[in-house]
């Protein structure tokens, strides 16, 4: 079955450390998205993709990385720089459905929780 | 930029009552809005979509919202809720390909 993988499902940080969280797509869709959720607030943007070798700051991007070297895989780096890393990580990428190209809807991953020890 | 502002962080009915969660959104221009379903430690699963074809939309798990551009709302609704409705609600806006951005959310208790 297609959809996105999101890997590891609990993730573990100490201070100080960069880690990495993992997405993979077997949709062949192009476009891919990161997002950040806390309690009460819903999901924030943190970066997109529309093409390989591509990326755009989202609306929290500061304390994040990303790389698109295949269409497949958009991984996140939680740098040292993001103070308060905790929270939930949701991957997701664009489909084309309908007639025109503004019918759009996303697929999401799982999610992974992010966690400061 | 286009934002939604959904009322009521928590909203608790019981079985077979009727939900109602509500989404206001502002946008500049007709926007395409979205309510998605999360269970707990879950992604986000498309529930329903307005893209200007239809001002009612229905969706799936008998779930329907209805554009209504004077009031700017795109309230969900369910005749009779179900003890497996139970989940957080997002009410979602964009108008072109890269800008979703989302409500806060809503959670939704069934009651016995």
């Amino acid at each position: 079955d297609g959809g996105i993988t999101q890997s590891p499902k609990y993730l573990f940080r100490k201070e100080g450390q960069n880690v990495t969280l993992s997405c993979e797509q077997n949709l062949n869709h192009d476009a891919m998205y990161w997002y950040r959720q806390d309690p009460g607030q819903g999901l924030r943007l943190i970066y997109y993709s529309q093409i390989v070798n591509d990326f755009q700051k989202g609306d929290i991007a500061e304390g994040y990385s990303v790389s698109r070297e295949k269409k497949e895989s958009f991984p996140l780096t939680v740098t040292s720089a993001q103070k308060n890393p905790t929270a939930f990580y949701l991957c997701a990428s664009r489909t084309a459905t309908g007639t025109g190209n503004r019918t759009y809807g996303y697929t999401f991953g799982s999610g992974t929780r992010l966690t400061v020890v | 930029a286009q934002s939604v502002t959904q009322l009521g962080s928590h909203v608790s009915v019981s079985e077979g009552a009727l939900v109602l969660l509500r989404c206001n959104y502002s946008s500049s221009v007709p926007p395409y809005l979205f309510w998605y379903v999360q269970y707990p430690n879950q992604g986000l699963q498309l529930l329903l979509k307005y893209t200007s074809a239809a001002t009612l939309v229905k969706g799936i798990n008998g779930f329907e919202a209805e554009f209504k551009k004077s009031e700017t709302s795109f309230h969900l609704t369910k005749p009779s809720a179900h003890m497996s409705d139970a989940a957080e609600y997002f009410c979602a806006v964009s108008k072109y390909r890269n800008d979703m951005r989302f409500g806060a959310g809503t959670r939704l208790t069934v009651k016995p």
